[in-house]
């Protein structure tokens, strides 16, 4: 596709159900990164995947938060038992590069709001 | 751990004014990006600084880099409607060979015709 895709687009969860988010990267770029934004809040760092590999993952803020990527291009963004401070909007961005200076590009989000 | 301040935190100006938006940040900056939002969107990429005084421009809007690298200010030129949005910078956070971006908090700007 043209850019990065990200769905479901918005996300209605009541509390304690698990949630799956899906990205789609743009074909062929090594680094994927997700990205929480509260809001009235800039984006805030979750994870990044180097092609199927998960180098980082301290910026997600419990181990309710699970994500993978497991053939190095679609990416699953998955939040178990969900609260409600979990509402937000969830973005993924891919990247082409693997070294510092590549720019990101984001996906539209996915909104999530758990009742 | 690096922190970005962006300032004002909204802005409210008439169509044909200009505007500055500006970000400061508690450490060096080693790559300074610009993004704008808009409400439902994600993040669309305007601009990338690295070295200290460096200035970039795009149609109406310009961006630059202080010589000590911990401020960033974007500049926008006779606003029109469609630069209403959220603008975001975005600091080059290093590790492992890649970057993971740390946001200001955004400023939301709206044009008034």
């Amino acid at each position: 596709g043209a850019g990065v895709s990200q769905s479901p687009r918005y996300k209605v969860a009541k509390r304690g159900q698990d949630v799956a988010l899906r990205c789609d990267p743009i074909s062929g770029h090594v680094s994927l990164f997700w990205y929480q934004q509260a809001l009235g809040q800039g984006p805030e760092f979750l994870t990044y995947f180097q092609n199927e590999a998960q180098l980082d993952k301290s910026g997600l803020p419990s181990d309710r938060f699970f994500a993978e990527r497991p053939e190095g291009s679609v990416s699953t963004l998955k939040i178990q038992r969900t609260q409600q401070e979990d509402s937000a909007v969830y973005l993924c961005a891919s990247s082409l590069e693997r070294l510092a200076g590549g720019e990101q590009f984001f996906g539209p989000g996915t909104r999530l709001t758990v009742l | 751990s690096q922190e970005l301040e962006q300032s004002p935190q909204s802005l409210i100006v008439q169509e044909g004014k200009n505007l500055t938006i500006n970000c400061t940040s508690s450490k060096t900056l080693y790559g300074l990006y610009w993004y704008k939002q808009k409400y439902g969107e994600g993040l669309i990429f305007l601009m990338m600084l690295q070295k200290g005084g460096e200035e970039k421009s795009h149609e109406k809007i310009t961006a630059k880099l202080d010589e000590k690298k911990q401020q960033s200010s974007l500049h926008i030129t006779a606003s029109q409607p469609s630069h209403a949005g959220i603008y975001l910078c975005g600091a080059d956070k290093k590790m492992q060979g890649a970057q993971k971006l740390v946001f200001g908090q955004g400023t939301r700007l709206t044009i008034n015709p």
